[in-house]
Protein backbone atom coordinates (compact mmCIF):
# COMPACT_ATOMS: atom_id res chain seq x y z
CA UNK A 1 0.00 0.00 0.00
CA UNK A 2 2.80 2.52 -0.09
CA UNK A 3 2.09 5.26 -2.17
CA UNK A 4 5.85 7.49 -1.48
CA UNK A 5 8.22 5.42 -1.37
CA UNK A 6 11.78 6.73 0.14
CA UNK A 7 15.09 4.54 0.14
CA UNK A 8 17.03 4.35 2.15
CA UNK A 9 15.44 5.41 5.61
CA UNK A 10 19.02 6.25 7.18
CA UNK A 11 22.01 7.29 4.89
CA UNK A 12 25.23 8.24 6.09
CA UNK A 13 27.65 10.21 4.53
CA UNK A 14 31.42 11.64 4.33
CA UNK A 15 31.86 15.06 4.55
CA UNK A 16 32.10 16.59 0.64
CA UNK A 17 30.93 12.92 -0.85
CA UNK A 18 28.70 13.13 -3.08
CA UNK A 19 25.10 11.56 -1.66
CA UNK A 20 21.65 10.55 -3.60
CA UNK A 21 18.60 10.03 -2.15
CA UNK A 22 15.64 8.64 -3.96
CA UNK A 23 11.71 8.70 -4.29
CA UNK A 24 9.36 6.67 -5.84
CA UNK A 25 5.49 6.97 -5.95
CA UNK A 26 2.57 4.59 -7.19
CA UNK A 27 -0.27 7.68 -7.35
CA UNK A 28 0.62 8.61 -10.90
CA UNK A 29 0.84 12.27 -9.30
CA UNK A 30 2.39 14.42 -11.65
CA UNK A 31 4.13 16.90 -9.15
CA UNK A 32 7.10 16.17 -6.95
CA UNK A 33 8.49 18.09 -3.91
CA UNK A 34 11.54 17.86 -1.79
CA UNK A 35 11.70 19.23 1.69
CA UNK A 36 14.67 19.24 4.48
CA UNK A 37 14.06 18.94 7.88
CA UNK A 38 16.32 19.91 10.53
CA UNK A 39 15.68 18.72 13.81
CA UNK A 40 13.15 20.61 15.94
CA UNK A 41 12.22 22.66 12.64
CA UNK A 42 9.30 22.96 10.33
CA UNK A 43 10.11 21.03 6.63
CA UNK A 44 11.58 24.06 4.61
CA UNK A 45 10.91 23.39 0.61
CA UNK A 46 13.54 23.17 -1.65
CA UNK A 47 12.49 22.27 -5.11
CA UNK A 48 9.83 20.76 -6.76
CA UNK A 49 8.94 19.40 -10.77
CA UNK A 50 5.66 19.95 -12.24
CA UNK A 51 5.83 16.62 -14.63
CA UNK A 52 9.23 17.77 -16.29
CA UNK A 53 9.75 21.42 -15.03
CA UNK A 54 12.13 22.08 -12.33
CA UNK A 55 10.86 24.64 -9.88
CA UNK A 56 13.88 25.56 -7.49
CA UNK A 57 13.43 27.53 -4.25
CA UNK A 58 15.38 31.05 -4.42
CA UNK A 59 17.52 30.13 -1.05
CA UNK A 60 18.17 26.53 -2.17
CA UNK A 61 22.06 26.47 -2.15
CA UNK A 62 23.72 25.03 -5.59
CA UNK A 63 24.88 22.32 -3.79
CA UNK A 64 21.13 20.60 -3.91
CA UNK A 65 20.47 19.03 -7.34
CA UNK A 66 17.66 17.06 -8.43
CA UNK A 67 16.68 14.96 -11.08
CA UNK A 68 13.20 13.30 -12.32
CA UNK A 69 13.56 10.72 -15.29
CA UNK A 70 10.17 9.84 -15.53
CA UNK A 71 7.00 10.44 -13.30
CA UNK A 72 7.31 7.65 -10.72
CA UNK A 73 10.96 8.45 -9.90
CA UNK A 74 12.83 11.53 -8.40
CA UNK A 75 16.27 12.11 -6.80
CA UNK A 76 18.04 14.53 -4.75
CA UNK A 77 21.88 14.81 -5.06
CA UNK A 78 23.88 16.49 -2.93
CA UNK A 79 27.20 17.30 -4.51
CA UNK A 80 29.41 18.09 -1.53
CA UNK A 81 27.40 17.28 1.81
CA UNK A 82 28.27 19.56 4.49
CA UNK A 83 28.06 19.14 8.05
CA UNK A 84 24.75 20.89 8.21
CA UNK A 85 23.29 19.22 5.30
CA UNK A 86 22.90 16.33 7.93
CA UNK A 87 18.23 16.33 8.21
CA UNK A 88 15.58 14.77 7.21
CA UNK A 89 14.61 15.01 3.55
CA UNK A 90 10.54 14.60 2.91
CA UNK A 91 9.66 13.31 -0.21
CA UNK A 92 5.98 14.40 -1.11
CA UNK A 93 3.52 14.50 -4.27
CA UNK A 94 0.40 16.13 -5.25
CA UNK A 95 -1.85 16.17 -8.27
CA UNK A 96 -3.88 19.29 -8.38
CA UNK A 97 -7.28 19.40 -9.62
CA UNK A 98 -8.58 16.01 -8.31
CA UNK A 99 -10.37 17.25 -5.16
CA UNK A 100 -9.77 14.12 -3.10
CA UNK A 101 -5.85 14.67 -4.17
CA UNK A 102 -5.37 18.39 -3.27
CA UNK A 103 -2.87 17.74 -0.64
CA UNK A 104 0.71 16.86 -0.45
CA UNK A 105 1.37 13.21 0.02
CA UNK A 106 4.43 12.65 1.81
CA UNK A 107 7.14 9.45 1.91
CA UNK A 108 8.54 8.31 5.13
CA UNK A 109 11.61 10.33 4.96
CA UNK A 110 15.55 9.35 4.84
CA UNK A 111 17.84 10.39 7.42
CA UNK A 112 21.03 12.01 6.51
CA UNK A 113 23.93 12.05 8.23
CA UNK A 114 27.51 13.63 7.37
CA UNK A 115 30.35 12.27 9.31
CA UNK B 1 4.55 36.23 1.36
CA UNK B 2 3.04 33.71 3.75
CA UNK B 3 4.01 32.99 7.43
CA UNK B 4 2.61 30.53 9.80
CA UNK B 5 3.10 31.26 13.32
CA UNK B 6 2.20 28.05 15.99
CA UNK B 7 2.92 30.04 19.45
CA UNK B 8 2.76 26.89 21.75
CA UNK B 9 6.22 24.38 20.96
CA UNK B 10 4.69 21.89 23.24
CA UNK B 11 1.96 21.41 25.02
CA UNK B 12 0.21 18.10 27.28
CA UNK B 13 -2.93 16.26 27.89
CA UNK B 14 -4.29 13.37 29.66
CA UNK B 15 -5.72 10.55 28.22
CA UNK B 16 -9.09 11.04 26.99
CA UNK B 17 -8.98 14.47 27.47
CA UNK B 18 -9.64 17.36 24.90
CA UNK B 19 -6.17 20.02 23.60
CA UNK B 20 -6.32 22.44 21.18
CA UNK B 21 -3.69 23.69 19.08
CA UNK B 22 -3.54 27.39 18.02
CA UNK B 23 -1.93 28.23 14.81
CA UNK B 24 -2.27 31.94 12.87
CA UNK B 25 -1.17 32.88 9.82
CA UNK B 26 -0.65 35.74 7.73
CA UNK B 27 -1.75 36.16 3.77
CA UNK B 28 -2.91 38.82 1.56
CA UNK B 29 -4.59 35.68 -0.70
CA UNK B 30 -8.20 35.24 -0.30
CA UNK B 31 -8.42 31.67 -1.99
CA UNK B 32 -6.01 29.17 -0.22
CA UNK B 33 -5.72 26.02 1.85
CA UNK B 34 -5.13 25.15 5.70
CA UNK B 35 -3.66 21.96 6.75
CA UNK B 36 -2.87 19.85 9.96
CA UNK B 37 0.07 17.83 9.85
CA UNK B 38 0.73 14.64 12.14
CA UNK B 39 4.82 13.64 12.36
CA UNK B 40 4.86 11.32 15.02
CA UNK B 41 8.70 9.69 16.15
CA UNK B 42 8.58 7.73 12.89
CA UNK B 43 8.99 10.87 11.01
CA UNK B 44 6.16 10.15 8.75
CA UNK B 45 4.21 13.28 8.05
CA UNK B 46 0.71 12.24 7.78
CA UNK B 47 -2.31 14.22 6.99
CA UNK B 48 -4.60 15.12 9.79
CA UNK B 49 -7.44 17.69 8.62
CA UNK B 50 -8.15 19.73 5.34
CA UNK B 51 -9.91 23.34 5.47
CA UNK B 52 -10.56 25.25 2.06
CA UNK B 53 -10.75 28.91 2.65
CA UNK B 54 -13.63 29.18 0.78
CA UNK B 55 -15.60 27.21 2.57
CA UNK B 56 -17.34 28.22 6.15
CA UNK B 57 -17.87 25.17 7.85
CA UNK B 58 -15.25 23.66 10.15
CA UNK B 59 -13.32 20.58 8.94
CA UNK B 60 -14.14 17.61 11.12
CA UNK B 61 -12.24 14.11 10.80
CA UNK B 62 -13.57 12.08 13.62
CA UNK B 63 -12.08 12.87 16.63
CA UNK B 64 -10.38 16.10 15.15
CA UNK B 65 -11.79 19.31 14.28
CA UNK B 66 -11.16 23.09 13.58
CA UNK B 67 -11.73 26.26 14.41
CA UNK B 68 -11.54 28.28 11.24
CA UNK B 69 -12.03 31.98 11.59
CA UNK B 70 -10.40 33.39 7.93
CA UNK B 71 -10.70 36.89 9.34
CA UNK B 72 -8.70 36.52 11.95
CA UNK B 73 -7.00 34.33 10.49
CA UNK B 74 -6.57 32.08 12.48
CA UNK B 75 -7.17 28.03 12.43
CA UNK B 76 -6.76 25.82 15.58
CA UNK B 77 -7.00 22.06 15.71
CA UNK B 78 -9.22 20.64 18.58
CA UNK B 79 -8.70 17.30 19.09
CA UNK B 80 -11.21 14.79 21.48
CA UNK B 81 -11.01 11.86 23.44
CA UNK B 82 -6.75 12.20 23.13
CA UNK B 83 -5.13 8.86 22.74
CA UNK B 84 -1.67 7.83 23.40
CA UNK B 85 -1.38 7.67 19.75
CA UNK B 86 -1.79 10.93 19.40
CA UNK B 87 1.47 11.77 20.43
CA UNK B 88 3.65 14.05 17.65
CA UNK B 89 4.61 17.34 16.24
CA UNK B 90 1.58 18.50 14.70
CA UNK B 91 2.22 21.21 12.11
CA UNK B 92 0.28 23.88 11.07
CA UNK B 93 0.72 24.43 7.18
CA UNK B 94 -0.79 27.19 4.81
CA UNK B 95 -0.99 26.13 0.77
CA UNK B 96 -1.64 28.30 -2.50
CA UNK B 97 -2.18 26.73 -5.81
CA UNK B 98 0.13 28.26 -8.38
CA UNK B 99 1.32 26.95 -11.59
CA UNK B 100 -0.30 23.55 -10.67
CA UNK B 101 1.93 22.34 -7.75
CA UNK B 102 1.34 23.17 -4.14
CA UNK B 103 2.92 26.01 -2.17
CA UNK B 104 3.15 25.06 1.25
CA UNK B 105 4.70 27.08 4.56
CA UNK B 106 4.82 25.68 7.51
CA UNK B 107 4.20 26.74 11.08
CA UNK B 108 7.12 25.47 13.70
CA UNK B 109 5.46 22.78 14.94
CA UNK B 110 4.06 22.06 18.48
CA UNK B 111 4.92 19.33 20.15
CA UNK B 112 1.70 17.31 21.60
CA UNK B 113 2.61 14.49 24.80
CA UNK B 114 -0.34 12.48 25.63
CA UNK B 115 -0.04 11.39 29.35
CA UNK B 116 -1.75 7.98 30.30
Amino acid sequence: DAMVIQNPRYQVTQFGKPVTLSCSQTLNHNVMYWYQQKSSQAPKLLFHYYDKDFNNEADTPDNFQSRRPNTSFCFLDIRSPGLGDAAMYLCATSSIGQPTNEKLFFGSGTQLSVL
Amino acid sequence: AQTVTQSQPEMSVQEAETVTLSCTYDTSESNYYLFWYKQPPSRQMILVIRQEAYKQQNATENRFSVNFQKAAKSFSLKISDSQLGDTAMYFCAFGLIGAGSYQLTFGKGTKLSVIP
